[in-house]
C-alpha cells in the first residue's frame, strides 16, 4: 500500500546533540511537509517542500533544517536540541497539481524525548 | 489571517449514539477547503472528510457527516452510530484554495470519547 513511513517512530537524544528525523513516501506526491505537534495539541507546521522548493514558516526556530534529497525522501535536522523540542514529529504528503490541491497524508509520527 | 475555532475540548458519549462536533472559522477567501482529521491514541493522523467551499452539498462519507453553513462559516462533523473505534482527537482544518499556499490551518482539537 502506499503510505508515508517515518523512522525512527521513537527517538531518544540528549540536550544538544544533534539528531535526525526521516520520512519516506510511496505516494509519488510533490509536497513534503514537516509538523511539530505537542501533548494535546494541534499540529504546528515548522516547513515544507513543494517539489525542490523549501518553505519556511516565520517561527519555525532556526535549530530545525529539513532536507529533501529526492522525490522521496524528506529528513528533519534538530541541530541543538532543547527540553522544548520533545514533542511528536509527523511528516505529510500531498499532491498539487495546477490549480487543485488535494489534502495532506500523514505518517504515523516520530515522538522525540529529549533527556 | 485564517483561524479555525474548536469550542469543545472534550467530549463524551455512549456507542452508538450520534454527536456532533462544532468548528468555525474565519477568512476572507472565497474558495477553500476544509477538513475533518482523526487522530486516535497513539496512532496516525487521516482524513475523515472534506468539503469544497464551492459546493453546496454536504459532505457525507458512510455515518460522518457534515453541516457546512458557508454564510456563518461553520463546519461541524455528526458521527452517527457511534463506535469504540470512533474514540480520537478530531481536529478541523482549512486551506485556502491556491496551489502555491500549502498551510493547513488546525483547530485545537476535539477530544471525543466514545463510551461502551
Amino acid at each position: 500500500d502506499a503510505m508515508v513511513i517515518q523512522n525512527p517512530r521513537y527517538q531518544v537524544t540528549q540536550f544538544g546533540k544533534p539528531v535526525t528525523l526521516s520520512c519516506s513516501q510511496t505516494l509519488n506526491h510533490n509536497v513534503m511537509y514537516w509538523y511539530q505537534q505537542k501533548s494535546s495539541q494541534a499540529p504546528k507546521l515548522l516547513f515544507h517542500y513543494y517539489d525542490k522548493d523549501f518553505n519556511n514558516e516565520a517561527d519555525t526556530p532556526d535549530n530545525f533544517q529539513s532536507r529533501r534529497p529526492n522525490t522521496s525522501f524528506c529528513f528533519l535536522d534538530i541541530r541543538s536540541p532543547g527540553l522544548g523540542d520533545a514533542a511528536m514529529y509527523l511528516c505529510a504528503t500531498s499532491r498539487v497539481t495546477s490549480g487543485y490541491s488535494n489534502e495532506q497524508f500523514f505518517g504515523p509520527g516520530t515522538r522525540l524525548t529529549v533527556l | 489571517a485564517q483561524t479555525v475555532t474548536q469550542s469543545q475540548p472534550e467530549m463524551s458519549v455512549q456507542e452508538a449514539e450520534t454527536v456532533t462536533l462544532s468548528c468555525t472559522y474565519d477568512t476572507s477567501e472565497s474558495n477553500y477547503y476544509l477538513f475533518w482529521y482523526k487522530q486516535p491514541p497513539s496512532r496516525q493522523m487521516i482524513l475523515v472528510i472534506r468539503q469544497e467551499a464551492y459546493k453546496q452539498q454536504n459532505a457525507t462519507e458512510n455515518r460522518f457527516s457534515v453541516n457546512f453553513q458557508k454564510a456563518a462559516k461553520s463546519f461541524s462533523l455528526k458521527i452517527s452510530d457511534s463506535q469504540l473505534g470512533d474514540t480520537a482527537m478530531y481536529f478541523c482544518a482549512f486551506k485556502p484554495n491556491d496551489s502555491g499556499a500549502q498551510k493547513l490551518v488546525f483547530g485545537q482539537g476535539t477530544r471525543l470519547t466514545i463510551n461502551p
